[in-house]
This record gives C-alpha cells, sequence and structure tokens, in this order.
C-alpha cells in the first residue's frame, strides 16, 4: 500500500521558476524522505526531515513538514532542465520501514 | 564508496518461467530492501532485511516470490513461475541501520517483461 501521496502528480514549468511539490500521508511517521528518480534510472535521496523537525533547506531544495497536518512540500528554486525527473516522498516509521508516495513527474522547459 | 549493485539489468522471460535478481548492497550496510515499481507508479517494497533476518515481508506475494540475504550480505530475489502482472523493475536498496534514521542507497534495478 502507499503511505504517502504526492500532489500534482505531473507539474511542467520554465527552467529559472521555482517547482513547488506537495506530498500527504495517513499514519504517524518517524522521518520523511525526498528522492529524485531520472527515466529509467534507480531513485537518488535529495534530503531527509525528522518528525521534530520543520524546515530543512540543502542547496536549491527546501523542505518543509507540518505532522499535525500529515503533509510535507518540496520546494526546488530556480529550476534547470537537469531537474527533470520525477520526485518521490518516502516516509519513515516503525523499524526504518520506508513506503513511497505515487510520485511528481516534473518538467522543467528550457 | 561503491553503490548498491544488481544484475542484470534486464530480463525478459516468458510467463510461467522462473527468474532471479541478485543484490550487492553497499559494505557494511546492515538493512537490504526490494522494491517492485511498476510503469508509472512508486516503488512497492517487497522485503526487508535487517542482516540476514526479515523484518517486514507484508507486500511479498509468497506462493511465487521469495528472497533471501545469506550471510547477511548479498541478496537475490527470485520469481517462480512468473506472471505478465510481475512485469516492473525491481529495486535493491540499501541503508547503514534500521534503527537509526539514514537514506536509502538505490541500484539501477532490474527491468523484468514477461511475455
Amino acid at each position: 500500500s502507499q503511505q504517502g501521496e504526492e500532489d500534482p502528480q505531473a507539474l511542467s514549468i520554465q527552467e529559472g521558476e521555482n517547482a513547488t511539490m506537495n506530498c500527504s500521508y495517513k499514519t504517524s511517521i518517524n522521518n520523511l524522505q525526498w528522492y529524485r528518480q531520472n527515466s529509467g534510472r534507480g531513485l537518488v535521496h535529495l534530503i531527509l526531515i525528522r518528525s521534530n523537525e520543520r524546515e530543512k533547506h540543502s542547496g536549491r531544495l527546501r523542505v518543509t513538514l507540518d505532522t499535525s497536518k500529515k503533509s510535507s512540500s518540496l520546494l526546488i528554486t530556480a529550476s534547470r532542465a537537469a531537474d527533470t525527473a520525477s520526485y518521490f516522498c518516502a516516509t519513515v516509521r516503525g523499524y526504518q520501514k520506508v513506503t513511497f508516495g505515487i510520485g511528481t513527474k516534473l518538467q522543467v522547459i528550457p | 564508496e561503491a553503490g548498491v549493485a544488481q544484475s542484470p539489468r534486464y530480463k525478459i522471460i516468458e510467463k510461467r518461467q522462473s527468474v532471479a535478481f541478485w543484490c550487492n548492497p553497499i559494505s557494511g550496510h546492515a538493512t537490504l530492501y526490494w522494491y517492485q515499481q511498476i510503469l508509472g507508479q512508486g516503488p512497492k517494497l517487497l522485503i526487508q532485511f535487517q542482516n540476514n533476518g526479515v523484518v517486514d515481508d507484508s507486500q511479498l506475494p509468497k506462493d511465487r516470490f521469495s528472497a533471501e540475504r545469506l550471510k547477511g550480505v548479498d541478496s537475490t530475489l527470485k520469481i517462480q513461475p512468473a506472471k505478465l502482472e510481475d512485469s516492473a523493475v525491481y529495486l535493491c536498496a540499501s541503508s547503514l541501520d534500521a534503527r537509526d534514521a539514514t537514506e536509502a542507497f538505490f541500484g539501477q534495478g532490474t527491468r523484468l517483461t514477461v511475455v
């Protein structure tokens, strides 16, 4: 079963614009992670935010977590064509059980 | 450091045949995961190992899928017999230790086509 649900499922923006993806989940978590997957490749870890954290930054990435609303958002600032990929949120609960959502397909148009 | 290695990269088999996938996790990683990713969907956890013990296999179709992790290092995932709906990418991932909040590192996956 999928724990997380990303929104939107597809997003198309111009290079230089910001991209925002949201993730909602159903049960309590230990931490939440965001991954990127380029077409035909494996997943690459982007950022991890613990349940007691509200915001985290890494380069052009900004992640927020609202445990009361059971939601998270990933913001990519100043997007580049190379950011074109699918983005997944993964919730981690219990014994490091990592459960993925259905993903957001991002297209950045040069 | 070397990443998670998987083989083969691609496999085409006929339905009712059997197939096996191999995964070599990052050295020292205690936790190993097998995921199934159907086209257009997110990865679905099939089985999770902590060293050589199974932590979670609740979504593994045990009538046809089996997995083992001998000596707590390499792992194999087997499907016997395969069905058309098993066509997917099978991803192996490892993380340092399930007891700590750490990221999972993924292999490139094995793309299985069942015809």
